[in-house]
């Protein structure tokens, strides 16, 4: 099993609403990331977890949390977002921790703030 | 800290060979090449490592220049199948994370 999966595929939410969007792997992977990608922008890093600790935080809101509850998932938790907040999360896990190994992509959350 | 890529974007024919650069200001651990099509996710291609080798799978290869801390994505003999954007990822000494370049939009025509 080489896929990550994630959900929903496609949310809308209001400005007051509070969702998750939920993230899995089976590969045995120990590193987790959350991308957000703008259209026609590249993926840019928003958290890393590395054996289900969070390491980096790239100065994310915090309207944007993450969890990581066990090794196979990750969850965004989302809050009172804005609507320059619609974009793409992507999620991605990778084998080791402490170097940026070659990263496996679910096919993303496409979020709209209305 | 985001690698520079160019060209922006290139238009082939099926055939044809394309050469895909990125560029950082750091010194660089490793440079990822990653493929992105419409709607989809993106795949990872290849690692290249700090006084690694050349790599390359079929007719996509990759260099990296520690010295300049550039990389080039070579595609020989193109094919309708490479069609998407392109992106390298840069990783930092010392940083564990992959900094995306803004992409390169590769369109193949028959």
């Amino acid at each position: 099993d080489t896929e990550v999966t994630q959900t929903p595929k496609h949310l809308v939410m209001g400005m007051t609403n509070k969702k998750s969007l939920k993230c899995e792997q089976h590969m045995g992977h120990r590193a987790m990331y959350w991308y957000k990608q703008k259209a026609k922008k590249p993926p840019e890093l928003m958290f890393v977890y590395s054996y289900e600790k969070l390491s980096i935080n790239e100065s994310v809101p915090s309207r944007f949390s993450p969890e990581c509850p066990n090794s196979s998932l990750l969850n965004l938790h989302l809050h009172a977002l804005q609507p320059e907040d619609s974009a793409l999360y992507l999620c991605a896990s990778s084998q080791s921790p402490g170097r940026a190994g070659e990263l496996f992509f679910g096919e993303g959350s496409r979020l709209t703030v209305l | 800290q985001q690698p520079v890529q160019s060209p922006q974007a290139v238009i082939l024919r099926e055939g044809e060979d394309a050469v895909i650069n990125c560029s950082s200001s750091k010194a660089l651990y490793s440079v990822h090449w990653y493929r992105q099509k419409h709607g989809e996710a993106p795949v990872f291609l290849m690692i290249l490592l700090k006084g690694g080798e050349q790599k390359g799978h079929d007719k996509i290869s990759a260099s990296f220049n520690e010295k300049k801390q550039q990389s080039s994505l070579y595609l020989t003999a193109s094919q309708l199948s490479y069609s998407g954007t392109y992106f390298c990822g840069t990783e930092i000494s010392g940083a564990q994370k992959l900094v995306f370049g803004q992409g390169t939009r590769l369109t193949i025509n028959p």
